[in-house]
């Protein structure tokens, strides 16, 4: 297997524009995770999927945060519109129900200028 | 509120050497804790994990110890290499299996030869 793959992998933008991140979750994995990670903040879930369906968006930061997941495999994290602050590493990981061990994907340097 | 957090953000040992990384948690109702190793660039890895019912688990040269009383999760990696070279986070859940971790704000680990 392939592993989570995420796109793109690296993103600079202008504050303002908007920003889509990309998930392609482990095949047969029924979790999919949203986090993102910072040197303040340390590594923090932003919104979690069940079977494509949101259990918890509790992280999610503000309004111009949005994620979806249109089918088993595939999720996005969109912002809109950015700002200097979303600057982060964001990653996506998947689970299988029966297990607590979450897989990473290799994450999306996101850089807002 | 409800956390897990590092005892030292760094660490520095010398090859063949053993580490111990320690972790403290505030949420008696946790019953599941996880390692991750982080490389830099990477997504977390899962190394280990332990259940609430267990005091100690051993790995391939790593062993997590768990002290429900004190609320204290220790990795200890048995002759420390280059390659172990990393941050280190433990994670923990509250829920069922596939639910959302909480992670703590991780410890770096610089082996030298």
């Amino acid at each position: 297997d392939a592993g989570v793959i995420q796109s793109p992998r690296h993103e600079v933008t202008e504050m303002g524009q908007e920003v889509t991140l990309r998930c392609k979750p482990i095949s047969g994995h029924d979790y999919l995770f949203w986090y993102r990670q910072t040197m303040m903040r340390g590594l923090e879930l932003l919104i979690y999927f069940n079977n494509n369906v949101p259990i918890d968006d509790s992280g999610m930061p503000e309004d111009r945060f949005s994620a979806k997941m249109p089918n088993a495999s595939f999720s996005t994290l969109k912002i809109q519109p950015s700002e200097p602050r979303d600057s982060a590493v964001y990653f996506c990981a998947s689970a299988r129900g029966s297990s607590y061990e979450q897989y990473f994907g290799p994450g999306t340097r996101l850089t807002v200028t | 509120g409800e956390s897990v957090g590092l005892h030292l953000p760094t660490l520095s040992v010398q090859e063949g050497d053993n580490s111990i990384i320690n972790c403290a948690y505030s949420n008696s109702a946790s019953d599941y804790f996880i390692w991750y190793k982080q490389e830099s660039g990477k997504g977390p890895q899962f190394i280990i994990d332990i259940r609430s019912n267990m005091d100690k688990r051993q790995g391939q040269r790593v062993t997590v110890l768990l002290n429900k009383t004190v609320k204290h999760l220790s990795l200890q990696i048995a002759a420390t290499q280059p390659g172990d070279s990393a941050v280190y986070f433990c994670a923990e859940n509250i829920g069922q299996a596939g639910t959302a971790l909480i992670f703590g704000k991780g410890t770096t680990l610089s082996v030298s030869s």
